[in-house]
């Protein structure tokens, strides 16, 4: 069954260590997102990207990167990890203008 | 710059009523799509129903229905026998080709009292 996949799904880090969020897709989408959402709260687009080699920065400043050498993955990093960057990020795929976004199940980062 | 604004932070509903949850939206462009998503506690995003722009007709899946006022931009979701299952954050989104990178309200949370 065609997806989106996110691990881990939670993950308690300490101060300074680099980490690196996945986000896999089956279904073979170009355009994928990568949203910021402090728990309950609205959603803010942090990256995006149009296909392989593409990335582009959204409209929330963010200190992490991403990188898309294959359709299927769409990895966030986080150099060196501040308490500041605990929250909820999701991943999206854009499932043609008409149908939206697929989300994936979101990773819940607390930073310690 | 598009914004979406929900002023509804919270509302409750008891089970088997009807609930309406507001969203306005701010944007010059004429073809657009709005979108109301469904974010259930710890639990994946969904979507709920979707409008296009230039369609009058207003949408409905099963018990949720909009209220879509193109001249007003405004786009309320109405959902009709509330059951315990419709306890969740909505948010309501604005996406615009080709762009096509979503625009999310701040959410309003509903829930359903039996």
């Amino acid at each position: 069954e065609a997806d989106i996949y996110q691990t881990p799904r939670y993950l308690v880090i300490g101060t300074g260590k680099k980490i690196t969020l996945e986000c896999s897709q089956t279904m073979g989408h170009d355009k994928m997102y990568w949203y910021q959402q402090d728990p309950g709260m609205e959603l803010h687009l942090i990256h995006y990207s149009y296909g392989v080699n593409s990335t582009e920065k959204g409209d929330l400043s963010s200190e992490s990167t991403v990188s898309r050498i294959r359709t299927e993955h769409f990895p966030l990093t986080l150099e060196s990890a501040r308490p500041s960057h605990t929250s909820q990020y999701l991943c999206a795929t854009l499932n043609g203008t008409y149908y939206g976004y697929t989300f994936g199940s979101g990773t819940r980062l607390t930073v310690v | 710059a598009q914004t979406v604004t929900q002023s509804q932070p919270e509302m409750s509903v008891q089970e088997a009523e009807t609930v309406t949850l507001s969203c306005t939206y701010d944007t010059s462009e004429s073809n657009y799509y709005l979108f109301w998503y469904k974010q259930p506690p710890s639990r994946q995003m969904i979507l709920v129903i979707r409008q296009e722009a230039y369609k009058q007709q207003n949408a409905t899946e099963n018990r949720f229905s909009v209220n879509f006022q193109k001249a007003a931009k405004s786009f309320s979701l109405k959902i009709s026998d509330s059951q315990l299952g419709d306890t969740a954050m909505y948010f309501c989104a604005f996406m615009k080709p080709p762009q096509e990178d979503m625009r999310f309200g701040a959410g309003t949370r509903l829930t359903v009292k039996p």
